[in-house]
């Protein structure tokens, strides 16, 4: 039972092009959301997190966008750069203790120069 | 700070061995998770370790477990291998167990069994 999904396996942009990735999840006791971004040989690392009580949030050139009716969340890269290519894995969690992260399968992000 | 470290970083079993991973966090961190990454699956949640006691499990069967040490460096063993169990592992610690505090992730230890 995936209850976080990224349908798109990978996206291809163009440098200085917005880049966005969806993710979408079943599960409505979610109520904290994360981006993580993975370079091979490498373990993921944080990127952006969402509170439910938020519907955006934004940290330099990446913005994560939450819409709850939907469950559904995006992340929006602008202007996109070659060190963005990545895979980007959406991921999702109750808030309060012991509380486990569930991942997407993730989307390899490729920014062409 | 060193980062979350894990040993080994590559490793070549067969079905029916077993296998011992090992994740240092990083120092002062109390929390540490691991997950199994597979193609198509993304990263699955394995267990989560707080103060020695396992504090939340995923859906594997019995043959994965996993312990924590007073150090709070962890180690997660699997048993009998099969041929699916071929996967990157992942060890993440945290400070504490707020939901809010950021994981680190080590760099994984890849398992490929024959």
């Amino acid at each position: 039972d995936q209850q976080v999904k990224q349908n798109s396996p990978s996206l291809s942009v163009q440098e200085g092009r917005i880049s966005i990735l969806n993710c979408d999840y079943t599960n409505s006791m979610f109520d904290y959301f994360l981006w993580y971004k993975k370079y091979p040989a490498e373990g993921p690392t944080f990127l952006i997190s969402i509170s439910s009580i938020k519907d955006k949030n934004e940290d330099g050139r990446f913005t994560v966008f939450l819409n709850k009716s939907a469950k559904h969340l995006s992340l929006h890269i602008v202007p996109s750069q070659p060190g963005d290519s990545a895979v980007y894995f959406c991921a999702a969690s109750k808030s309060g203790g012991y509380q486990k992260v569930t991942f997407g399968t993730g989307t390899k992000l490729q920014v062409i120069p | 700070k060193a980062g979350v470290t894990q040993t080994p970083r590559y490793l070549i079993k067969t079905r029916g061995q077993q296998v011992t991973l090992s994740c240092s966090p990083i120092s002062g961190h109390r929390s540490v998770s691991w997950y199994q990454q597979t193609p198509g699956q993304g990263l699955q949640f394995l267990f989560e370790y707080f103060s020695e006691t396992q504090r939340n499990k995923g859906n594997f069967p019995g043959r994965f477990s996993g312990r924590q040490f007073s150090n709070s460096r962890s180690e997660m063993n699997v048993s009998t291998l099969e041929l699916g169990d071929s996967a990157l592992y992942l060890c993440a610690s945290r400070p504490g167990q707020v939901m809010t505090d950021t994981q680190y992730f080590g760099p994984g230890t890849r398992l490929t069994v024959l």
